[in-house]
């Protein structure tokens, strides 16, 4: 079946360090990928996608780029600030009969000042 | 758009009591899943629709559990009866399946059973 799996935490940074969350994938089709932020007290929220093999998904200053080679799409961030603490889920669908939504166990990132 | 509702907020409820978590999806979204999310287990997949049609209902813990979508704008997770080890919170989201949508989120329900 298929599955996500991402690097274990907590991960903790000072404020302007890079960022880098790893992330691989089995799946047994042509997923779309996504990193999924979640915020104390708050559901996941999307921070970015890609459908296709070498797109890259960006937002608010995250990247990750589809490699179907590596089978891999890792989070990266050039300078990350206190309020980018949160949990990141990797995750990935298919559509099968429905969509079939797969999340990875999550990272814990705290960013210290 | 008003995003993915659920209620309530929180509910404290004691064991052996019925609990029943509501949720409204995003209109015009087809697909409707329930997770559940704690510490030691992370964020688990209860049950999941299409169409109102349950899918995928191998997460769900037990008998004791139980979801129903009578129509596309409402959903409902019970627990009869319930027990601490079902505390957590529990979240509702939807997709639109067809066009690779990610999913939405609504902001939980924190569940304690004491």
């Amino acid at each position: 079946g298929n599955s996500v799996t991402q690097m274990e935490g907590p991960v903790t940074l000072s404020e302007e360090a890079f960022l880098t969350i790893n992330c691989t994938y089995t799946a047994t089709g042509y997923p779309s990928l996504f990193w999924y932020v979640q915020y104390p007290g708050e559901g996941l929220q999307l921070l970015l996608k890609a459908t296709k093999a070498d797109d890259k998904g960006s937002n608010k200053g995250f990247e990750a780029t589809y490699r179907k080679e590596t089978t891999s799409f890792h989070l990266e961030k050039g300078s990350v600030q206190v309020s980018d603490s949160a949990v990141y889920f990797c995750a990935l669908s298919e559509e099968n009969y429905g969509q079939n939504f797969v999340f990875g166990p999550g990272t814990r990132l705290s960013v210290l000042p | 758009d008003a995003g993915v509702i659920q209620s309530p907020r929180h509910e404290v409820t004691e064991m052996g009591q019925e609990v029943t978590l509501r949720c409204k999806p995003i209109s015009g979204h087809n697909s409707l899943f329930w997770y559940r999310q704690t510490m030691m287990r992370g964020l688990e997949l209860l049950i999941y629709f299409n169409n109102n049609v349950p899918i995928d209902d191998s997460g769900m813990p037990e008998d004791r559990f139980s979801a129903k979508m009578p129509n596309a704008s409402f959903s409902t997770l019970k627990i009869q009866p319930s027990e601490p080890r079902d505390s957590a919170v529990y979240f509702c989201a939807s997709s639109l399946t067809g066009t690779n949508s990610p999913l939405h989120f609504g902001n939980g329900t924190r569940l304690t059973v004491t």
